[in-house]
């Protein structure tokens, strides 16, 4: 069985600091995708890096793919309560299936406190 | 547009007892996806469509998981015999072909007393 494991668990935060989530796999996969999720709805596609090694930034967000598509992470600047959520990392196209196929991350709880 | 829709939003049963959950895609989305998510963690897989064909059903659990779309849109999950285990948020996603976004619905929390 694949897994992506996530870390921290839980990060609780004051407002304006930088926080990293770290997505850890032993399985490659074709690509990476990160997603925020709120109390009562369905995750969020944020992002989804192909390249080993890339770098992708959303305003103050910074997501890099390990140079062996194995790993990933999520970098925030100046953290604001906006921010507080569910980070789920995805994983497509790995061993275990077709690139139809997404194995999420165990998850990171992220609450920034104003 | 409207987005992906589940219902019902809510459901409670008695253990041992069958469901039906329902998932509206976006329309022309021609793939679907059903996942379980457990509070606090990351959604599992289930099972997902292309069309009217279950392409990758690897994730159902055992023979008490079946889930159909019938005509390429609709999708019904059908959990039979409930256990207290299988309480958990279901998701659906549509995305219009298998190398796309995934769009998730909010999700039927499931709970078996």
């Amino acid at each position: 069985t694949q897994l992506l494991e996530q870390s921290p668990q839980f990060l609780s935060i004051q407002e304006g600091e930088n926080l990293t989530v770290y997505c850890n796999s032993s399985s490659v996969f074709s690509s990476l995708q990160w997603y925020r999720q709120e109390p009562g709805e369905g995750p969020v596609l944020l992002v989804t890096v192909v390249t080993g090694g890339e770098v992708k930034k959303l305003k103050r967000l910074t997501f890099q793919f390990g140079d062996a598509r194995k790993d990933s992470s999520l970098h925030i600047t100046a953290a604001q309560p906006g921010d507080t959520g569910l980070y789920l990392c995805a994983g497509r196209g790995g061993v275990s299936g077709g690139y139809q196929k997404v194995t999420f991350g165990t998850g990171t709880k992220l609450q920034v406190i104003p | 547009g409207a987005g992906v829709s589940q219902t019902p939003s809510n459901k409670v049963t008695e253990k041992g007892k069958y469901v039906e959950l329902r998932c509206d895609p976006i329309s022309g989305h021609t793939a679907l996806y059903w996942y379980r998510q457990s509070l606090g963690q990351g959604p599992e897989f289930l099972i997902y469509f292309q069309g009217t064909g279950a392409a990758d059903d690897s994730g159902l659990p055992n023979d008490r998981f079946f889930a159909v779309r019938p005509e390429g849109s609709v999708s019904t999950l059908k959990i039979q015999r409930t256990e207290r285990g299988d309480s958990a948020v279901y998701l659906c996603a549509s995305s219009p072909g298998g190398l796309h976004e995934q769009y998730f619905g909010p999700g039927t929390r499931l709970t078996v007393t």
